[in-house]
Protein backbone atom coordinates (compact mmCIF):
# COMPACT_ATOMS: atom_id res chain seq x y z
CA UNK A 1 0.00 0.00 0.00
CA UNK A 2 1.19 3.68 -0.50
CA UNK A 3 1.33 5.90 2.46
CA UNK A 4 2.72 8.91 3.10
CA UNK A 5 3.21 9.89 7.17
CA UNK A 6 4.30 13.56 8.53
CA UNK A 7 4.37 13.24 11.98
CA UNK A 8 3.61 16.68 13.14
CA UNK A 9 1.28 18.45 12.59
CA UNK A 10 2.61 21.36 13.94
CA UNK A 11 6.30 22.79 14.26
CA UNK A 12 6.98 26.70 15.82
CA UNK A 13 10.18 27.91 15.72
CA UNK A 14 11.97 31.07 15.59
CA UNK A 15 13.48 33.18 12.41
CA UNK A 16 16.70 32.15 11.84
CA UNK A 17 16.19 28.54 12.94
CA UNK A 18 16.97 25.48 11.77
CA UNK A 19 14.11 23.69 10.26
CA UNK A 20 13.34 19.60 9.55
CA UNK A 21 9.85 18.72 8.25
CA UNK A 22 9.60 14.73 8.68
CA UNK A 23 8.22 12.58 5.86
CA UNK A 24 8.05 8.83 5.67
CA UNK A 25 6.75 6.98 3.34
CA UNK A 26 5.36 3.06 2.17
CA UNK A 27 5.59 2.33 -1.60
CA UNK A 28 7.18 -1.42 -2.74
CA UNK A 29 8.19 0.00 -6.21
CA UNK A 30 10.56 3.35 -6.97
CA UNK A 31 8.95 5.88 -5.96
CA UNK A 32 9.02 9.62 -6.86
CA UNK A 33 8.51 12.11 -3.81
CA UNK A 34 7.29 15.63 -4.12
CA UNK A 35 7.06 18.79 -1.09
CA UNK A 36 4.24 20.89 -2.10
CA UNK A 37 3.71 24.04 0.35
CA UNK A 38 0.20 26.14 0.70
CA UNK A 39 0.58 29.49 2.16
CA UNK A 40 -2.31 31.80 3.53
CA UNK A 41 -4.99 32.10 1.12
CA UNK A 42 -3.29 30.25 -1.66
CA UNK A 43 -3.23 27.29 -3.65
CA UNK A 44 -1.33 24.01 -3.18
CA UNK A 45 1.99 24.40 -5.59
CA UNK A 46 4.42 21.98 -6.15
CA UNK A 47 7.83 23.50 -3.64
CA UNK A 48 10.38 20.84 -4.75
CA UNK A 49 10.92 16.54 -5.96
CA UNK A 50 13.32 14.77 -5.02
CA UNK A 51 14.41 13.74 -8.77
CA UNK A 52 15.59 17.42 -9.33
CA UNK A 53 17.67 17.29 -6.44
CA UNK A 54 17.32 21.25 -6.16
CA UNK A 55 17.14 23.74 -3.71
CA UNK A 56 14.13 25.64 -3.56
CA UNK A 57 13.91 28.93 -1.60
CA UNK A 58 16.47 27.54 0.85
CA UNK A 59 15.01 24.01 1.37
CA UNK A 60 16.27 20.95 0.76
CA UNK A 61 15.14 17.12 0.68
CA UNK A 62 17.10 14.19 0.20
CA UNK A 63 15.68 10.76 -0.22
CA UNK A 64 16.83 8.06 1.92
CA UNK A 65 15.70 4.84 0.80
CA UNK A 66 16.82 2.44 3.59
CA UNK A 67 14.50 4.78 6.05
CA UNK A 68 11.71 5.38 3.02
CA UNK A 69 12.41 9.31 4.46
CA UNK A 70 12.31 12.06 2.54
CA UNK A 71 12.59 15.14 4.97
CA UNK A 72 12.11 18.56 4.37
CA UNK A 73 15.51 20.71 5.54
CA UNK A 74 16.14 24.55 5.79
CA UNK A 75 18.85 25.66 7.54
CA UNK A 76 17.45 29.11 8.72
CA UNK A 77 14.06 29.71 8.36
CA UNK A 78 12.41 32.68 7.34
CA UNK A 79 9.16 34.20 8.76
CA UNK A 80 7.82 34.30 4.78
CA UNK A 81 8.07 30.08 5.26
CA UNK A 82 4.82 29.87 7.52
CA UNK A 83 3.17 27.33 5.73
CA UNK A 84 1.22 24.59 5.26
CA UNK A 85 3.62 21.41 4.24
CA UNK A 86 2.44 18.61 2.07
CA UNK A 87 4.75 15.46 1.60
CA UNK A 88 3.52 13.60 -1.50
CA UNK A 89 4.36 10.13 -3.38
CA UNK A 90 3.48 9.51 -6.97
CA UNK A 91 2.72 5.95 -7.56
CA UNK A 92 0.91 5.03 -10.86
CA UNK A 93 1.15 8.40 -12.04
CA UNK A 94 -1.52 9.90 -9.24
CA UNK A 95 -0.47 11.41 -5.92
CA UNK A 96 -0.96 10.37 -2.48
CA UNK A 97 -0.53 12.95 -0.02
CA UNK A 98 0.66 12.65 4.25
CA UNK A 99 -1.86 14.79 6.28
CA UNK A 100 0.76 18.05 6.59
CA UNK A 101 2.85 19.79 8.91
CA UNK A 102 1.93 23.69 9.44
CA UNK A 103 4.77 25.44 10.03
CA UNK A 104 5.29 28.56 12.41
CA UNK A 105 8.15 31.05 12.38
CA UNK A 106 7.88 33.72 14.72
CA UNK A 107 10.45 36.43 14.65
CA UNK B 1 -1.18 33.09 -18.29
CA UNK B 2 -4.43 31.72 -16.26
CA UNK B 3 -4.08 28.83 -13.80
CA UNK B 4 -6.55 26.48 -13.00
CA UNK B 5 -9.65 27.67 -12.07
CA UNK B 6 -12.73 26.33 -10.40
CA UNK B 7 -15.89 27.18 -9.23
CA UNK B 8 -17.96 27.75 -7.58
CA UNK B 9 -15.50 28.65 -4.99
CA UNK B 10 -18.42 28.11 -2.18
CA UNK B 11 -21.45 25.38 -2.51
CA UNK B 12 -23.97 25.00 0.58
CA UNK B 13 -26.39 22.39 -0.14
CA UNK B 14 -28.35 20.40 1.58
CA UNK B 15 -28.46 16.09 2.62
CA UNK B 16 -29.49 15.20 -0.73
CA UNK B 17 -29.14 17.28 -3.10
CA UNK B 18 -27.45 16.87 -6.38
CA UNK B 19 -23.98 19.43 -6.86
CA UNK B 20 -22.10 19.65 -9.48
CA UNK B 21 -18.25 21.20 -9.30
CA UNK B 22 -16.45 22.35 -12.40
CA UNK B 23 -12.88 22.76 -13.39
CA UNK B 24 -11.64 24.61 -16.14
CA UNK B 25 -7.87 23.53 -16.27
CA UNK B 26 -4.83 25.33 -17.93
CA UNK B 27 -5.01 25.51 -21.38
CA UNK B 28 -3.17 22.84 -23.20
CA UNK B 29 -3.31 20.65 -20.35
CA UNK B 30 -4.24 17.21 -21.29
CA UNK B 31 -4.20 15.46 -17.91
CA UNK B 32 -6.56 16.59 -15.35
CA UNK B 33 -6.63 15.38 -11.69
CA UNK B 34 -9.27 15.70 -8.90
CA UNK B 35 -8.96 15.38 -4.83
CA UNK B 36 -10.63 15.80 -2.22
CA UNK B 37 -9.45 17.26 1.01
CA UNK B 38 -11.39 16.68 4.87
CA UNK B 39 -10.57 19.31 7.48
CA UNK B 40 -7.54 18.22 9.24
CA UNK B 41 -6.40 15.64 5.58
CA UNK B 42 -3.89 15.71 3.29
CA UNK B 43 -5.90 15.96 -0.53
CA UNK B 44 -6.71 12.64 -1.08
CA UNK B 45 -6.88 11.37 -4.80
CA UNK B 46 -10.46 11.16 -6.40
CA UNK B 47 -9.95 10.41 -10.40
CA UNK B 48 -7.70 11.46 -13.21
CA UNK B 49 -8.48 12.22 -16.51
CA UNK B 50 -6.06 11.55 -19.99
CA UNK B 51 -8.14 13.73 -22.95
CA UNK B 52 -11.60 12.69 -22.53
CA UNK B 53 -11.33 9.54 -20.71
CA UNK B 54 -10.98 8.75 -17.24
CA UNK B 55 -7.99 6.72 -17.07
CA UNK B 56 -7.93 6.04 -13.35
CA UNK B 57 -11.45 6.46 -11.02
CA UNK B 58 -10.20 4.13 -8.41
CA UNK B 59 -10.45 7.06 -5.46
CA UNK B 60 -13.73 7.64 -6.16
CA UNK B 61 -15.91 6.80 -2.75
CA UNK B 62 -18.78 4.96 -4.31
CA UNK B 63 -20.68 5.36 -7.12
CA UNK B 64 -22.98 9.15 -5.80
CA UNK B 65 -19.55 10.14 -7.44
CA UNK B 66 -19.09 10.67 -11.39
CA UNK B 67 -16.83 13.05 -13.48
CA UNK B 68 -17.18 13.83 -16.79
CA UNK B 69 -14.75 15.81 -19.33
CA UNK B 70 -16.76 15.26 -22.51
CA UNK B 71 -14.31 17.36 -24.85
CA UNK B 72 -11.14 17.05 -23.17
CA UNK B 73 -10.91 20.76 -21.49
CA UNK B 74 -13.64 21.28 -19.02
CA UNK B 75 -14.44 18.95 -16.31
CA UNK B 76 -17.39 18.45 -13.87
CA UNK B 77 -17.35 16.66 -10.59
CA UNK B 78 -20.93 15.29 -9.86
CA UNK B 79 -22.07 14.70 -6.70
CA UNK B 80 -25.79 12.80 -6.28
CA UNK B 81 -27.43 12.44 -2.95
CA UNK B 82 -25.25 14.39 -0.82
CA UNK B 83 -24.44 13.26 2.48
CA UNK B 84 -22.67 15.43 5.51
CA UNK B 85 -19.98 13.05 4.98
CA UNK B 86 -19.16 15.01 1.43
CA UNK B 87 -17.86 17.85 3.37
CA UNK B 88 -14.77 18.88 2.14
CA UNK B 89 -13.18 20.99 -0.15
CA UNK B 90 -12.56 19.66 -3.71
CA UNK B 91 -9.47 20.37 -5.33
CA UNK B 92 -8.75 19.93 -9.26
CA UNK B 93 -5.15 19.76 -10.96
CA UNK B 94 -3.63 19.54 -14.44
CA UNK B 95 -0.65 19.17 -16.21
CA UNK B 96 0.94 18.92 -19.46
CA UNK B 97 0.59 15.22 -19.77
CA UNK B 98 0.49 12.25 -18.35
CA UNK B 99 2.78 11.34 -15.94
CA UNK B 100 4.88 11.84 -12.68
CA UNK B 101 7.42 14.09 -14.90
CA UNK B 102 4.73 16.59 -15.53
CA UNK B 103 3.57 18.58 -12.70
CA UNK B 104 0.45 19.55 -11.23
CA UNK B 105 -1.05 22.53 -11.23
CA UNK B 106 -3.98 23.30 -8.58
CA UNK B 107 -6.67 24.98 -8.50
CA UNK B 108 -7.93 26.89 -5.36
CA UNK B 109 -10.61 24.60 -4.71
CA UNK B 110 -14.26 24.69 -4.40
CA UNK B 111 -15.56 23.84 -0.64
CA UNK B 112 -18.67 21.51 -0.34
CA UNK B 113 -21.08 22.25 2.54
CA UNK B 114 -23.68 19.36 2.88
CA UNK B 115 -25.76 20.65 5.82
Amino acid sequence: AQRVTQPEKLLSVFKGAPVELKCNYSYSGSPELFWYVQYSRQRLQLLLRHISRESIKGFTADLNKGETSFHLKKPFAQEEDSAMYYCALSGFQKLVFGTGTRLLVSP
Amino acid sequence: GAGVSQTPSNKVTEKGKYVELRCDPISGHTALYWYRQSLGQGPEFLIYFQGTGAADDSGLPNDRFFAVRPEGSVSTLKIQRTERGDSAVYLCASSLSFGTGYEQFFGPGTRLTVL
